[in-house]
């Protein structure tokens, strides 16, 4: 079957331009994840939802930062007023229960941003 | 922040060879999980060992967990040069969201 999807694959945008990054996740699946990678590091995770109810957004790293899943299946991550130290690769997960000793995640392409 | 911190940073072998990472975190777990990451098809799934299992197989993948030692290592037998890869070890501290460790640069030789 189809794994999790996300477009764009890349985004170039200019500093104070918003940005809407979408993930389509396996169909079925409980948990959806937002994590953030920068050049050379590991993914950090930004926020989590478990259907549509948004459990954990202590990841995100400013209120420009927003997520939504509101129909828990499509996931949007918006960032308002882009700024160069967003740039990064943005991996959506998804996994099928709710978490705990079986959390395997299943992860997208990602979206490369690059903020001018 | 990041709680994982593999090592080697960096790792170069020759095809056939068997490849060694290690992972410390800091935290109680429920499970750790390693990743491998490549540009042609991203972060994939490669094991996962729960906090009360000492040992696992997958494969040509073994990986062992001390959690009185907070570390993990991955090993990854007779290399491939398709293994080249980066690999991230990632913990789960049972609310779910992963954190990943900065990874480890592997390059099979052919």
């Amino acid at each position: 079957g189809a794994g999790v999807s996300q477009s764009p694959r890349y985004k170039v945008a200019k500093r104070g331009q918003d940005v809407a990054l979408r993930c389509d996740p396996i169909s079925g699946h409980v948990s959806l994840f937002w994590y953030q990678q920068a050049l050379g590091q590991g993914p950090e995770f930004l926020t989590y939802f478990q259907n549509e109810a948004q459990l954990d957004k202590s990841g995100l790293p400013s209120d420009r930062f927003f997520a939504e899943r509101p129909e828990g299946s499509v996931s949007t991550l918006k960032i308002q007023r882009t700024q160069q130290e967003d740039s990064a690769v943005y991996l959506c997960a998804s996994s099928l229960v709710r978490g705990g000793t079986y959390n395997e995640q299943f992860f997208g392409p990602g979206t490369r941003l690059t903020v001018l | 922040s990041q709680q994982g911190e593999e090592d080697p940073q960096a790792l170069s072998i020759q095809e056939g060879e068997n490849a060694t990472m290690n992972c410390s975190y800091k935290t109680s777990i429920n499970n750790l999980q390693w990743y491998r990451q490549n540009s042609g098809r991203g972060l994939v799934h490669l094991i996962l060992i729960r906090s009360n299992e000492r040992e696992k197989h997958s494969g040509r993948l073994r990986v062992t967990l001390d959690t009185s030692k907070k570390s993990s290592s991955l090993l990854i037998t007779a290399s491939r040069a398709a293994d080249t890869a980066s690999y991230f070890c990632a913990t789960d501290e049972a609310n779910s969201k992963l954190t990943f460790g900065k990874g480890i640069t592997l390059s099979v030789r052919p």
